[in-house]
């Protein structure tokens, strides 16, 4: 089967870093996506990675690594507005996307 | 503002009802999408169509029927509700299909329904 796998919650700091996680086992590999979405609203587009390595985008990054099937999301200097859940998306050979069920992102002041 | 609407916001429904979410994109987007999103599971894709007048079955497309008219309008449609098709539904587009896929998908602001 299919899967990607994240954790189901994190909790970190107004200021600091943190790091998501996403470790994935899909049926070829044609990009990984990651995408936030804030309680009760539509997920909206981060970050696209298709070959290995780290692609940065203000307080926020995204690396990948093919041969271990894994990607993480930095996410640095957080706010409280970066409460939310993150969600991690593969698409696979068939260009299906396998979604991950999110990371729920906890930021106490 | 440009973007997606969804229609209507929140609907309770009664088991057997026939019911229909509608969904309208101006970003003049050829694919459209449906998808559930449940409490603990990634997203599921229910239907698909890559261009205006074809459609495709997602991983999840029991019970449910689409049809795409035209580029704009992707109406979503429960033939007969079950309490398992309680859910927030997400309509989403994007610029390619899923075929050689690389663009984002943009998201509308997703349908709360309830079956009872």
């Amino acid at each position: 089967g299919q899967n990607i796998d994240q954790p189901t919650e994190m909790t970190a700091t107004e200021g600091a870093i943190v790091q998501i996680n996403c470790t994935y086992q899909t049926s070829g590999f044609n990009g990984l996506f990651w995408y936030q979405q804030h309680a009760g609203e539509a997920p909206t587009f981060l970050s696209y990675n298709v070959l290995d390595g780290l692609e940065e985008k203000g307080r926020f990054s995204s690396f990948l690594s093919r041969s271990k099937g894994y990607s993480y999301l930095l996410l640095k200097e957080l706010q409280m507005k970066d409460s939310a859940s993150y969600l991690c998306a593969v698409l696979n050979s068939n260009y299906q996307l396998i979604w991950g069920a999110g990371t729920k992102l906890i930021i106490k002041p | 503002i440009a973007g997606i609407t969804q229609a209507p916001t929140s609907q309770i429904l009664a088991a057997g009802r026939r019911m229909t979410l509608r969904c309208t994109q101006d970003m003049r987007h050829n694919a459209m999408y449906w998808y559930r999103q449940d409490l603990g599971l990634g997203l599921r894709l229910i239907h698909y169509s890559n261009t205006a007048g074809t459609t495709g079955k997602g991983e999840v497309p029991d019970g449910y029927s689409v049809s795409r008219a035209n580029t704009d309008d992707f109406p979503l449609t429960l033939a007969s509700a079950v309490p398992s098709q309680t859910s927030v539904y997400f309509c989403a587009s994007s610029d390619s299909g899923l075929q050689g896929d690389t663009g984002e998908l943009f998201f509308g602001e997703g349908s709360r329904l309830t079956v009872l």
